[in-house]
């Protein structure tokens, strides 16, 4: 079964900083890759997924992710964060046969502060 | 375009009695995946139904049970509530099992049981 490990329970960032969020997956065969975001009270969006082609994914809200298949991992990075990007961010898998059965990551809460 | 939305917000309950939240799903899609957020984690999946059959199913005992209806929206039944149950019910729809990899979820139905 898949697993996927989020590193970082809790990122604190400054406004207009740049902000990394480490995802690792266990899987060796090919997988498909998401991150979601959860803002307060609300369900979770998309924001950007890997199913194949381009390592380098870019998604909305001026985030982006590298797909690494050596180190299983799927990084999320945005250069410069706003506040609005306080929410929790959720990392997931799934196997290309199992659309739509996704396994997620514990998830890391972003706090920016000014 | 109408989006996922989820029936009740919020219920409380008590250890053993049933409960059905429900979900109407987005227009044109006719699939929907039910995943349970308990507090501090990620969602873990619990069925997907397409075109009014189960497609699949995650670690759940059979005290959790569903139906997906010729509108494609859907019910979650849990019968024999445990205090384990509390937690964030999430609905998400897509179209075709997920094959786009993109699903689209609710807001959630926060059940408390006590």
């Amino acid at each position: 079964a898949q697993s996927v490990t989020q590193l970082d329970s809790q990122v604190p960032v400054f406004e207009e900083a740049p902000v990394e969020l480490r995802c690792n997956y266990s899987s060796s065969v090919s997988v498909y890759l998401f991150w979601y975001v959860q803002y307060p009270n609300q369900g979770l969006q998309l924001l950007l997924k890997y199913l194949s082609g381009s390592t380098l994914v870019k998604g909305i809200n001026g985030f982006e992710a590298e797909f690494n298949k050596s180190q299983t991992s799927f990084h999320l990075r945005k250069p410069s964060v706003h506040i609005s990007d306080t929410a929790e961010y959720f990392c997931a898998v799934s196997d290309p046969d199992s659309w739509g059965k996704l396994q997620f990551g514990a998830g890391t809460q972003v706090v920016v502060t000014p | 375009e109408t989006g996922v939305t989820q029936s009740p917000t919020h219920l409380i309950k008590t250890r053993g009695q049933q409960v059905t939240l429900r979900c109407s799903s987005q227009s044109g899609h006719n699939t929907v995946s039910w995943y349970q957020q308990a507090l501090g984690q990620g969602p873990q999946f619990i069925f997907q139904y397409y075109r009014e059959e189960e497609n699949g199913r995650g670690n759940f005992p059979p005290r959790f049970s569903g139906l997906q209806f010729p509108n494609y929206s859907s019910e979650l039944n849990v019968n024999a509530l445990e205090l384990d149950d509390s937690a964030l019910y999430l609905c998400a729809s897509s179209t075709d099992r997920g094959k786009t990899g993109e699903l689209f979820f609710g807001e959630g139905s926060r059940l408390t049981v006590l």
